[in-house]
């Protein structure tokens, strides 16, 4: 079966541009997170969606970043315009049930010059 | 208030000892779940274990195991007979409400 799959693996950008993650939860997954890593912060959770709701963007840096879940098997993470700071690995990750455990994607590495 | 503690930023240990690595958490949901996940360096999140706030019994998954104390509210991770190829950082993570918050990790160095 296959799992969670990000794309792209990694993305160098310049300082203002717009940069677009992607997700493909695992088949039958109701939940779906998106998590930003960076050596400063760890492990930041951003955004949760259950059945393709919204439930808690309170982990949203800011405006700049806005996700969307439109149907089932697809979510995006968007960043815009673009800044150094943002430059991470960001993680998707889905769940079949309230208290088990998430399936992670590989990341996205994003680098912002 | 940190939701979930790791005091040991870093641990080295000698090839085939046992090794535990420490983690604390707090909640006021009684429903809630405990799990350990790994981090090599090439980045991948690795699943290891779970615990569930409900069980009674302490979880084991091979060479992995997960020392609960709820009252005090600890969750230790427990590696036996440790590999060269278990060297990788060690997240302690809590789900409560669905949400999962991670701790900031132990970096595991196996000596050789």
């Amino acid at each position: 079966d296959a799992g969670v799959i990000q794309s792209p693996r990694h993305e160098v950008t310049e300082m203002g541009q717009e940069v677009t993650l992607r997700c493909k939860p695992i088949s039958g997954h109701n939940s779906l997170f998106w998590y930003r890593q960076t050596m400063m912060r760890g492990l930041e959770l951003l955004i949760y969606f259950n059945n393709n709701v919204p439930i808690d963007d309170s982990g949203m840096p800011e405006d700049r970043f806005s996700a969307k879940m439109p149907n089932a098997s697809f979510s995006t993470l968007k960043i815009q315009p673009s800044e150094p700071r943002d430059s991470a690995v960001y993680f998707c990750a889905s769940s079949g049930q309230a208290v088990g455990e998430l399936f992670f994607g590989e990341g996205s590495r994003l680098t912002v010059l | 208030a940190q939701k979930i503690t790791q005091t040991q930023p870093g641990m080295f240990v000698q090839e085939k000892e046992a090794v535990t690595l420490d983690c604390t958490y707090d909640t006021s949901d009684p429903s809630y779940g405990l799990f350990w996940y790994k981090q090599p360096s090439s980045g991948e999140m690795i699943f290891l274990i779970y615990q569930g706030s409900y069980d009674q019994q302490n979880a084991t998954e091979g060479r992995y195991s997960l020392n609960f104390q709820k009252a005090r509210k600890s969750a230790n991770l427990v590696i036996s007979a440790s590999q060269l190829g278990d060297s990788a950082m060690y997240f302690c993570a809590m789900r409560e409400y669905e949400k999962l918050t991670f701790g900031t990790g132990t970096r595991l160095t196996i000596i050789p």
